[in-house]
């Protein structure tokens, strides 16, 4: 079974720094890997995703996200924060079978400090 | 757009009542789920469907049930709610060949007193 490991439960970053979440998953074929923002009180908003290709994919609200296969790693990362990314942010590995559920991480809470 | 409705906001119940969690989605996608949220566990998903009739349990079935009588309509039902039953509920769908990338709505908090 598919299982996905968010490292930090929380992360605070001033406005105007750069972000970098990490994910790491374990599934033994080629996963399919997404990561997703929820705001307080609201459901879950996709950010990007992976399926296959070019190993760095871009998001929108200017996030990307790096597959590296060899670390079994999928980090998101936004050069530059802004008070709006306070939110939590989850990763989540699929099988590529569209009728299974995600398998989610425990999510990362982002705090931007001014 | 894709547009995934639930019926609740925030809901309140009493131990023992028997409650239906609606969702509606609006693009004739064939897959629906549901999740559980609660903080410092994520996201465990309850049941899902892959078609009308159809579901397959997920992790965390025990304590509900589901029915899909029509393919844009998901009921999660709790047949007698308990207190460690108060959580978040997602509602999501997705294309069937879509790799599982899945449309959520926008929850509901069900507190159990």
């Amino acid at each position: 079974a598919q299982s996905v490991t968010q490292p930090d439960i929380h992360i605070t970053v001033s406005e105007g720094a750069s972000l970098e979440l990490r994910c790491n998953y374990s599934y033994g074929a080629t996963p399919y890997l997404f990561w997703y923002v929820q705001s307080p009180g609201q459901g879950l908003q996709l950010l990007l995703k992976y399926f296959s290709g070019d190993t760095l994919v871009q998001g929108i609200k200017g996030f990307e996200a790096e597959f590296k296969r060899s670390q079994s790693s999928f980090n998101l990362r936004k050069p530059s924060v802004h008070w709006s990314d306070a939110a939590e942010y989850f990763c989540a590995v699929g099988t590529g079978g569209g009728a299974d559920g995600l398998t989610f991480g425990k999510g990362t809470h982002l705090i931007i400090q001014p | 757009d894709v547009k995934v409705t639930q019926s609740s906001r925030y809901l309140v119940k009493r131990t023992g009542e028997k409650v239906f969690l609606e969702c509606v989605q609006d693009m004739d996608h064939e897959n629906m789920f549901w999740y559980r949220q609660d903080p410092g566990l994520g996201l465990r998903l309850i049941y899902f469907s892959y078609d009308v009739k159809m579901k397959e349990k997920g992790d965390i079935p025990e304590g509900y049930s589901v029915s899909r009588e029509k393919k844009e309509r998901f009921s999660l039902i709790l047949e007698s709610a308990s207190t460690n039953q108060t959580s978040m509920y997602l509602c999501a769908s997705s294309l069937r060949t879509s790799y599982g990338e899945q449309y959520f709505g926008p929850g509901t908090r069900l507190t159990v007193t």
